[in-house]
């Protein structure tokens, strides 16, 4: 079982819908979880973070975390063309070797935001 | 503030040869991680530096390696390159505690031919 599973989509939403982006993890120390947009040819981009189970909002985003179920989302309102990208969750466990720059990541869901 | 600067953006190298690739992470962040990333494997952590040391690395030959200099700039070296090796290589600075607040570079794009 691979420690992190998101599905690879691709998802295709009209302008304007609410997206769901979704991952579950296996590894219960996990306790800061990530989101990550990126473009074609580009680095991820960081969008949120979110530390142990709860909801975090920033503009038209949301996430959520269900520690007891070990499934996180994001939530896009009022999708745009422009949010077409890569979405990819990301985890880690401070207390793994010291190491605070070893992020377990999703393989990405493609979105696709038709106008 | 300047963002992660990665060199080059793209290169093409033949199979048996080496490569160095550079990153230079945002001013005042000292710890630089890197990462490989493959369609058919997502992103995969390689190493970690922190003040010049390796911190952590992850499951890769020793063919992989990477140093830290003072200023925090970093540079990986893959030697003896496999056609395997065609990824983007990505750079990330890290600006929190607890690897929340990782800053990615745009990458170098590899080909091994």
């Amino acid at each position: 079982q691979k420690e992190v599973e998101q599905d690879p989509g691709p998802l295709s939403v009209p302008e304007g819908a609410i997206v769901s982006l979704n991952c579950t993890y296996s590894n219960s120390a996990f306790q800061y979880f990530m989101w990550y947009r990126q473009y074609s040819r580009k680095g991820p981009e960081l969008l949120m973070y979110t530390y142990s189970s709860g909801n975090k909002e920033d503009g038209r985003f949301t996430a959520q975390v269900d520690k007891s179920s070990k499934y996180i989302s994001l939530f896009i309102r009022d999708s745009q063309p422009s949010d077409s990208a890569t979405y990819l969750c990301a985890m880690s466990d401070p207390n793994y070797g010291g190491s605070q720059g070893n992020l377990i990541f999703g393989k990405g869901t493609k979105l696709s935001v038709k106008p | 503030k300047a963002g992660v600067t990665q060199t080059p953006r793209y290169l093409i190298k033949t199979r048996g040869q080496q490569v160095t690739l550079s990153c230079s992470p945002i001013s005042g962040h000292r710890s630089v991680s890197w990462y490989q990333q493959t369609p058919g494997q997502g992103l995969q952590f390689l190493f970690e530096y922190f003040s010049e040391t390796q911190r952590n690395k992850g499951n890769f030959p020793g063919r992989f390696s990477g140093r830290q200099f003072s200023n925090s700039r970093s540079e990986m070296n893959v030697s003896t390159l496999e056609l395997g090796d065609s990824a983007l290589y990505l750079c990330a600075s890290n600006g929190g505690q607890r690897g929340e607040k990782l800053f990615f570079g745009s990458g170098t794009q590899l080909s091994v031919l």
